[in-house]
């Protein structure tokens, strides 16, 4: 039962380099999230797919991309990395219950950029 | 401006003592409030969810409540544990958008 997979678990990229993290879920969720984390930042959401084919931008959009490739994957892109986007990366999907809905959570990209 | 705040704060509390964490939003109708617990190197996991309408919600040693007057929930550990050092989140759905919005966490310790 993997849930929400995240790969690569580390990365580091010089200034200018792009990437794409990826992220998998095998729970039938319709929505999937990204989240960055930086300390006392908290979690911050950079885009999230409410549903297979529409995206929508968060609180920290500048400087990402990302795809729905389909109902389990999102992936998010950095054309052209910068310092100040080294932080820790989470994926998620929405279960939306019952009896809760809530979210569920990869084990994290971090990601530095030099 | 929207705004969900937790005290940045660490909480070091003795064990066997009850923890209260504070979470506090500005410019938000939620219909419910979730709380999430993260520990070091791990992605959060869920918790508790309590809904507008529901003044109280018990699961085992947690409790939380949530007053939509004062745009407050508070969450409570009884019978505090060293296991249950950790950060603890809380998390809100911005009214309807699939938009959760999260605190930026407190960092509970407790102590043997």
């Amino acid at each position: 039962n993997a849930g929400v997979t995240q790969t690569p678990k580390f990365q580091v990229l010089k200034t200018g380099q792009s990437m794409t993290l990826q992220c998998a879920q095998d729970m039938n969720h319709n929505s999937m999230y990204w989240y960055r984390q930086d300390p006392g930042m908290g979690l911050r959401l950079i885009y999230y797919s409410a549903s297979e084919g529409t995206t929508d931008k968060g609180e920290v959009p500048n400087g990402y991309n990302v795809s729905r490739l389909n109902k389990r994957e999102f992936s998010l892109r950095l054309e052209s990395a910068a310092p100040s986007q080294t932080s820790v990366y989470f994926c998620a999907s929405r279960d939306p219950g019952p009896p809760n809905e809530k979210l569920f959570f990869g084990s994290g990209t971090q990601l530095s950029v030099l | 401006s929207q705004k969900i705040e937790q005290n940045s704060e660490a909480l070091n509390i003795q064990e066997g003592k009850t923890a209260t964490l504070t979470c506090n939003y500005t410019n938000y109708s939620p219909a419910y409030l979730q709380w999430y617990r993260q520990d070091p190197g791990r992605g959060p996991v869920f918790l508790l969810l309590i809904r507008e309408n529901e003044k109280e919600k018990r699961k085992e040693r947690l409790k939380v409540t949530f007053d939509t007057t004062l745009k407050q929930s508070l969450f409570h550990i009884t019978a505090s544990q060293p296991a249950d050092s950790a950060t603890y989140l809380c998390a809100l759905e911005a009214s309807g958008t699939y938009k959760y919005i999260f605190g930026t966490g407190t960092r509970l310790k407790v102590l043997a």
